[in-house]
């Protein structure tokens, strides 16, 4: 399974574009990276998912680079709602390892 | 999209009690589900993999007598917590995957919180 590390927390200011990099640099060929976040209490939610180069939904967006040892969630203009913890999983679908996340605190 | 529900949303029990918690995926078919723990300010631990008509597939270190896990059709999973303890008190919840392939993600429930007096 590839292990990932992110950043522990990250501060931003409302309105702003935040970017929560995370490293996988054992990454197999066949595993996608997807991102969820998860609020206190609740399980997580999915975010958005990609094998390579970017990929944009209405939440966010996912730069991943041609080696694909690490990715970058982008999430514009953040709101006080986007404070959450934000994980990266990478890995074999039938087992998924969390890693520590991301608290993303939203400042006013 | 693909909802999976678990139930109670919270729950405190006595002291060597049992608690049973459901997961169910709402509008699809799973034949895999997961089950984690997660303490305060810690991230999720995989507990077992739920197989609906086998048994469970237990990480390390988690026993199975006492986290008793049913997978029975393929839109539930309960996991039992027998004989709890105080210890046990901690943010339980399920997954599940909507899709064979390898990139269908996972799809969680809300949890259940759960207190052992």
């Amino acid at each position: 399974l590839a292990k990932t590390t992110q950043p522990i927390s990250m501060d931003s200011y409302e309105g702003q574009e935040v970017n929560i990099t995370c490293s996988h640099n054992n990454i197999a060929t066949n595993d996608y990276i997807t991102w969820y976040q998860q609020f206190p209490s609740q399980g997580p939610r999915f975010i958005i998912q990609g094998y390579k180069t970017k990929v944009t939904n209405e939440v966010a967006s996912l730069f991943i680079p041609a080696d694909r040892k690490s990715s970058t969630l982008s999430l514009p203009r953040v709101s006080l709602s986007d404070t959450a913890v934000y994980y990266c999983l990478v890995g074999e679908y039938q087992k998924v390892t969390f890693g520590t996340g991301t608290k993303l605190q939203v400042i006013p | 999209g693909a909802v999976v529900s678990q139930h109670p949303s919270w729950v405190i029990c006595k002291s060597g009690t049992s608690v049973k918690i459901e997961c169910r995926s709402l509008d699809f078919q799973a034949t895999t589900m997961f089950w984690y723990r997660q303490f305060p300010k810690q991230s999720l631990m995989l507990m077992a993999t739920s197989n609906e008509g086998s048994k469970a597939t237990y990480e390390q270190g988690v026993e199975k007598d006492k986290f008793l896990i049913n997978h029975a059709s393929l839109t539930l999973s309960t996991l039992t917590v027998t004989s709890a303890h105080p210890e046990d008190s901690s943010f339980y919840i399920c997954s599940a995957k909507q899709g064979a392939d390898r990139e269908s993600p996972l799809h969680f429930g809300n949890g259940t919180r759960l207190t052992v007096t």
